[in-house]
């Protein structure tokens, strides 16, 4: 079975600095990934995905990520934090017919 | 186009009752998944629709069932409601593509159900 382990519940970092947002995942077949965020009392707007092709995949709102199939990882980075990243994470690797979402990471941007 | 949307929006229910929420999926989505959010569970899938067909099943008991119409509209039901239901109910749609339902879901913007 699909499985997703997002590292570190909560992150901070100061606005301006490098976000970097730890994913790992578990798939017996080839993965499609993705990040989603979710602002306060709002359901969830996708980030990226990757499918195939190009391991560097680039998102909306400066995000980016690469699919590293030998780290089994799909980390999430943007070079420069702004005070609207502030808000939940989630990494998620889909199945058929349903998306396993890991446990979510709560981004705090500091001032 | 318009997005997915959810209603209602909040539903306060007590515990024995049960309750309907509805969500409308983006036109042209076929497919419509429902989900669980809870703090301490986090997202959980619940069921997928296709073509008004339950195509997966994720670990929930019976009370909870949904059914698709033909206009892709899909509805949750939760019976006999229990304190533990109190969750944010997110519905998602994707559009069409290949067989296996590994497309991007655009997600409505919830339901939040409070059990007292």
């Amino acid at each position: 079975a699909q499985s997703v382990t997002q590292l570190g519940s909560h992150v901070s970092v100061s606005e301006g600095a490098l976000v970097l947002l730890r994913c790992n995942y578990s798939s017996s077949v080839p993965p499609y990934l993705f990040w989603y965020v979710q602002y306060p009392n709002q359901g969830l707007q996708l980030l990226l995905k990757y499918t195939t092709g190009a391991t560097l995949v680039k998102g909306i709102n400066g995000f980016e990520a690469e699919f590293k199939k030998s780290e089994t990882s799909f980390h999430l980075t943007k070079p420069s934090a702004h005070m609207s990243d502030a808000a939940e994470y989630f990494c998620a690797v889909s199945e058929i017919g349903k998306i396993i979402f890991g446990k979510g990471t709560r981004l705090h941007i500091l001032p | 186009k318009a997005g997915v949307t959810q209603t209602p929006r909040y539903l306060i229910k007590t515990r024995g009752q049960q309750v309907t929420l509805s969500c409308s999926p983006i036109s042209g989505h076929r497919s419509v998944s429902w989900y669980q959010q809870t703090p301490g569970q986090g997202l959980q899938f619940l069921f997928e629709y296709f073509s008004e067909t339950q195509r997966n099943k994720g670990n929930f008991p019976g009370r909870f069932s949904g059914r698709q119409f033909s206009n892709s509209r899909s509805e949750m039901n939760v019976s006999t409601l229990e304190l533990g239901d109190s969750a944010l109910y997110l519905c998602a749609s994707s559009p069409p593509g290949i067989a296996g339902g590994q497309d991007t879901q655009y997600f409505g913007p919830g339901t939040r159900l409070t059990v007292l």
